[in-house]
């Protein structure tokens, strides 16, 4: 069964801090890599979505994936309370139109 | 605004009782999704639809079916609800032309008493 694996945090930074989320997979055949963001009591919304290894910005996020460790991050630079959420990494397989999501990790940025 | 909508959004129903979901997209896309979310789980795949009358299991399907009579709604039924059943329920969508990301309706809540 594939497996996403995330730490559930909660990961604490202070306000204009980096905070960096990290996501292994078991699955070496995976190609698609999706970020989301959930704030509590809405839904996931996509932030950024990764398929080649290195580095891939967008504004204040950068998504890293590394595909021989089977690992992909997400960087937020200068991070704002309104960051405060539960980030969510989610992967799919060569062909496959499902997606499978890790746990989450919650984000909490102190003031 | 991917024009995705549930109903109801909230329901509280008794262990026994059969349940309908329902999910209404506006843009035609061929892929519809139900997930549910439960604390220490995160999000999981129920079942899942790429076309009229297409569907197919996910990881969590017992106790679970669904119909896709046309291609704008995406039905889930509990035939008899079960209290671990009581959770959030996500539709998405994965639009067509894109490169495989989902995008989530707001979510319905079930509560089996």
């Amino acid at each position: 069964q594939k497996e996403v694996e995330q730490n559930s945090g909660p990961l604490s930074v202070p306000e204009g801090a980096i905070a960096s989320l990290n996501c292994t997979y078991s699955d070496r055949g995976s190609q698609s890599f999706f970020w989301y963001r959930q704030y509590s009591g809405k839904s996931p919304e996509l932030i950024m979505f990764i398929y080649s290894n290195g580095d891939k910005e967008d504004g204040r996020f950068t998504a890293q994936l590394n595909k021989a460790s089977q690992y992909v991050s997400l960087l937020i630079r200068d991070s704002q309370p309104s960051d405060s959420a539960t980030y969510l990494c989610a992967v799919s397989g060569a062909g496959s139109y499902q997606l499978t999501f890790g746990k989450g990790t919650k984000l909490s940025v102190i003031p | 605004d991917a024009g995705i909508t549930q109903s109801p959004r909230h329901k509280v129903t008794e262990t026994g009782t059969p349940v309908t979901l329902r999910c209404h997209q506006t843009e035609n896309h061929r892929y519809m999704y139900w997930y549910r979310q439960d604390p220490g789980h995160g999000l999981r795949l129920i079942h899942y639809s790429y076309g009229v009358k297409d569907t197919d299991k996910g990881e969590v399907s017992d106790g679970y079916s669904v119909s896709r009579s046309k291609t704008e709604d995406f039905l889930l039924t509990l035939e008899s609800a079960t209290s671990s059943q009581t959770s959030v329920y996500f539709c998405a969508i994965r639009a067509s032309g894109t490169d495989g990301e989902l995008f989530f309706g707001e979510g319905s809540r079930l509560t089996v008493l």
